[in-house]
């Protein structure tokens, strides 16, 4: 079936401007993970859903930073306030579900390239 | 805690092997993985490794690891330009919630 999907593909925003960024992850796949890239920093966990399980948010960088998934489905990623640090490419992954199998394996969307302005 | 290293450039003529490297320090990783970047593209899965295995072959793709010395290569066998990319080890630990920590990333040159 289809892939991980997500939107848009770029956005430009002024500094101070909230932003949100949304990922479709495949069909079925319970788990749900955003990361982040960027060229100070590399690769980068956020956050991540599991079921109707508390997400992990360890990852997040500060609290302009924020996550939903609803429906156990579509996840949208909200930073308020941008900075320019947050420019990077936020990447979605997901997988069938948590628990040391092969169903584990995340599979990536293409990203959102950010930049603030 | 969690670090995961990687060599930045590795250059190779095409047809030749590439061996790209990747070092972590948390030794409660279950499972290490490759993941390959093209330019303006996300990343593509090429392999895995449980970490009770010491190898694991696929095609040209072979996964070497030492647990001991908690090392962990990928080795390109014949290499293509089309395998001209970024390349990312990537750990996820017991308990972890299978989030993954990355590697600093490969970049990858193959030459004509």
């Amino acid at each position: 079936g289809a892939g991980v999907s997500q939107s848009p593909s770029n956005k430009v925003t002024e500094k101070g401007k909230d932003v949100e960024l949304r990922c479709d992850p495949i069909s079925g796949h319970t788990a749900l993970y955003w990361y982040r890239q960027s060229l100070g920093q590399g690769l980068e966990f956020l956050i991540y859903f599991q079921g109707n399980s508390a997400p992990d948010k360890s990852g997040l960088p500060s609290d302009r930073f924020s996550a939903e998934r609803t429906g156990g489905s579509v996840s949208t990623l909200t930073i308020q306030r941008t900075q320019q640090e947050d420019s990077a490419v936020y990447l979605c992954a997901s997988s069938l579900q948590i628990g040391g199998s092969l169903g584990d394996t995340q599979y990536f969307g293409p990203g959102t390239r950010l930049t603030v302005l | 805690g969690e670090d995961v290293e990687q060599s930045l450039f590795l250059s190779v003529r095409e047809g030749d092997s590439s061996v790209i490297n990747c070092t972590y320090t948390d030794s409660s990783s279950t499972y290490l993985y490759w993941y390959k970047q093209e330019p303006g593209a996300g990343l593509q899965l090429l392999t895995y490794i449980f970490s009770n295995m010491d190898m694991k072959q696929d095609q040209r793709l072979t996964v070497l690891l030492n647990k001991k010395d908690k090392h962990l290569s990928l080795r390109i066998a014949d290499t293509q330009t089309g395998d001209s990319a970024i390349y990312f080890c990537a750990e996820s630990l017991t308990g972890g919630g299978n989030k993954l920590t990355f590697g600093t990333g490969t970049q990858l040159k193959v030459e004509l």
